[in-house]
């Protein structure tokens, strides 16, 4: 089945510093890719997505790159700050029916 | 206040015994989602529901039923028959459009076995 892969599983950077998460997905025809900021005990928020007819996307700190001929996405958070400690999902479309595929997600811890 | 509302926060499940979630939503989405999240894992599609009245099956949807009979909720069953239910399970809404939209999330509501 179609899947999605991401890495690292958990990342620590220091306060200040920028951090990067990279999916890659299997199906081609997805075409839409959102990623999630969950912290803990609570539902996820969209922190920010891509559509497949951009190569980039930027939203102050955080900007979102895709690669279609190689089927990988990468979130890049700069200047990161304590608040950004949390579990980050991506996701990507798959088939018509509106529904996603997860990203087993990636704990970012910011160290002071 | 617009947004997704899922209660309770915490459920207790004795053996052999359904519980139902709630899961509301204000927003005038069409879609409607109920997602599981186990530990280190992402999230996995149970069922959902793109129009009232009509449902279709996830990835896991064994153990679990839920109903659509109004556009605003969709609560999901966990049934006596879904063995290992402790979970964090996840309620999420979108719009249909012609592009597919973006989902929006509930609290969540964390499920224990007694």
């Amino acid at each position: 089945g179609e899947n999605v892969e991401q890495h690292p599983s958990t990342l620590s950077v220091q306060e200040g510093d920028s951090a990067v998460i990279k999916c890659t997905y299997s199906d081609s025809a997805s075409n839409y890719f959102p990623w999630y900021k969950q912290e803990l005990g609570k539902g996820p928020q969209l922190i920010i997505d891509i559509r497949s007819n951009v190569g980039e996307k930027k939203d102050q700190r955080i900007a979102v790159t895709l690669n279609k001929t190689a089927k990988h996405f990468s979130l890049h958070i700069t200047e990161t700050q304590p608040e950004d400690s949390a579990v980050y999902f991506c996701a990507a479309s798959v088939g018509s029916n509106y529904q996603l595929i997860w990203g087993a997600g990636t704990k970012l811890i910011i160290k002071p | 206040d617009g947004g997704i509302t899922q209660s309770p926060k915490y459920l207790f499940r004795k053996e052999g015994q359904n519980v139902t979630l709630s899961c509301e939503q204000n927003l005038n989405h069409d879609a409607m989602y109920w997602y599981r999240q186990d530990p280190g894992q992402g999230l996995r599609l149970i069922y959902y529901s793109q129009i009232v009245n009509d449902f279709q099956k996830g990835d896991i949807a064994e153990g679990y039923s839920v109903s659509r009979e109004k556009k605003e909720s969709f609560p999901l069953t966990v049934t006596s028959a879904q063995k290992n239910p402790t979970a964090f399970y996840l309620c999420a809404s979108s719009l249909i459009s012609g592009l597919i939209e973006t989902q929006y999330f509930g609290p969540g509501t964390r499920l224990l076995v007694l």
